[in-house]
């Protein structure tokens, strides 16, 4: 059975950096691309960022691009997301997602909570 | 940038009914469009991929259809489980639409 789980979400304060963690088990993770997407509370899902499977290849969202840093170790079936310059804007739950090839996502985190405050 | 717009952003429906939600997307995507259903408190789950595709373990009474850049999502016979918010997400530049909330 496929499981991701986020960790290392916090309160932070605006201009702070975090970083979140995703801890990938039941199926091969060296081989799939993977993605981080966010849900401020009570709105609608943000895709932030992308690697490729190898890591050589990676995409960001123009609201996080030159903030945020997506990264992997595919020794520990582990993703991460390092978040600089924080901003109130940031308060969300992030979610770590495996592809389905190109068609979709098709495992999902159970998410964790990251809140900037001012 | 492929923005996508969804309607109605809100349905209210009963138990046994058949709703349509439709996802438009500002350019042609072909068939990669992605269908997720998403419950209070919870993560989204997979409904339906390649604009038509069931996921593996989606119940039947859940389809897909559409090319380019026009979509839709249908249940039939909705059940009191459907009750949730539904978002498209196109997967060329993998943005997601604004959401549909399905109620009583």
């Amino acid at each position: 059975e496929v499981q991701l789980v986020e960790s290392g979400g916090a309160v932070v304060q605006s201009g702070g950096s975090l970083r979140l963690s995703c801890e990938a088990s039941g199926f091969t993770f060296e081989d799939y691309d993977m993605h981080w997407v966010r849900q401020a509370p009570g709105k609608g899902l943000e895709w932030v960022a992308l690697i490729s499977w190898g890591g050589d290849k990676t995409d960001y969202a123009d609201s996080v691009k030159g903030r945020f840093i997506v990264s992997r170790d595919n020794s520990r079936n582990s993703l991460f997301l390092q978040m600089n310059t924080l901003r109130i804007e940031d308060t969300a739950f992030y979610y770590c997602a495996k592809v389905l090839s190109d068609y979709a996502f098709d495992s999902w985190g159970q998410g964790t909570l990251v809140t900037v405050a001012s | 940038d492929i923005q996508l717009t969804q309607s109605p952003s809100f349905l209210s429906a009963s138990v046994g009914d058949t709703v349509t939600i439709t996802c438009r997307a500002s350019q042609g995507i072909y068939g990669y469009l992605a269908w997720y259903q998403q419950k209070a408190g919870k993560a989204p789950q997979l409904l339906i991929y390649a604009a038509s595709t069931l996921q593996r373990g989606v119940p039947s009474r859940f389809s897909g259809s559409g090319f380019g850049t026009e979509f839709t999502l249908t249940i039939n016979s909705l059940q009191s489980e459907d009750f949730a918010s539904y978002y498209c997400q196109q997967l060329n530049t993998y943005t997601f639409g604004p959401g549909t909330k399905v109620d009583f």
